[in-house]
């Protein structure tokens, strides 16, 4: 069974830019979440999609977005980058959602922002 | 408001030394407790997982941790440290009625030769 893929691995953008980010999920698992790590801040819970639907969301500013495709893919976006968006971005996959089902994570996408 | 706890932000210890890494949570009922492990520029994986049953749960690479509900903690252990083992440790909970789940800050464990 494949892991959760993360695309991209790094990514350098510049303060104004928008970037989308991607995550497969392992086959079979419906719910998505998404973490902002920094050093300063640690791990931060972005958002958590579940077919097709956004079911937690976490306190970041609306430029920071998701979505969720009928095949559980899921695409981060973020607006108008800051150079405070600098961090590695990671994906987890859970099967059915529940809160007692392993959260299986990817790599991450490492974003800096200049 | 429900939390997860790690006071230690960081630990060294002697490579074979023993090791315990701390985590408590703050929530009205028992929560689902994971302990995840991330080696630098990584992912997350899990070491082990606790939902009920028998409190002290057996995980990989030799962890162990001990769910204690009068503390409401859940410490990592392991009774010889590697220096494989250097890594930043996140405790985590799940919320079953929220079906939310949350992270603690993480210990980055450094282990001396």
């Amino acid at each position: 069974k494949a892991g959760v893929t993360q695309t991209p691995r790094y990514l350098i953008k510049t303060r104004g830019q928008q970037v989308t980010l991607s995550c497969s999920p392992i086959s079979g698992h419906r719910s998505v979440s998404w973490y902002q790590q920094t050093p300063g801040q640690g791990l931060q819970f972005l958002f958590e999609y579940f077919s097709e639907t956004q079911r937690n969301k976490g306190n970041f500013p609306g430029r920071f977005s998701g979505r969720q495709f009928s095949n559980s893919r899921s695409e981060m976006n973020v607006s108008t980058l800051e150079l405070g968006d600098s961090a590695l971005y990671l994906c987890a996959s859970r099967d059915g959602g529940t809160a007692n089902t392993e959260a299986f994570f990817g790599q991450g996408t490492r974003l800096t922002v200049v | 408001a429900q939390s997860v706890t790690q006071p230690d932000i960081h630990i060294t210890v002697s490579e074979g030394a023993s090791l315990e890494l701390r985590c408590n949570y703050s929530y009205g009922a028992t929560p689902y407790l994971f302990w995840y492990v991330q080696s630098p520029g990584q992912g997350l994986q899990l070491l082990l997982k606790y939902f009920s049953g028998d409190t002290l749960v057996q995980g990989i690479k030799g962890f162990e941790a001990e769910f204690k509900r009068s503390q409401s903690s859940f410490n990592l252990r392991k009774p010889s440290v590697h220096w494989s083992d250097a890594a930043e440790y996140f405790c985590a909970v799940g919320l079953y009625n929220f079906n939310k789940f949350y992270f603690g800050s993480g210990t980055k464990l450094n282990v001396k030769p």
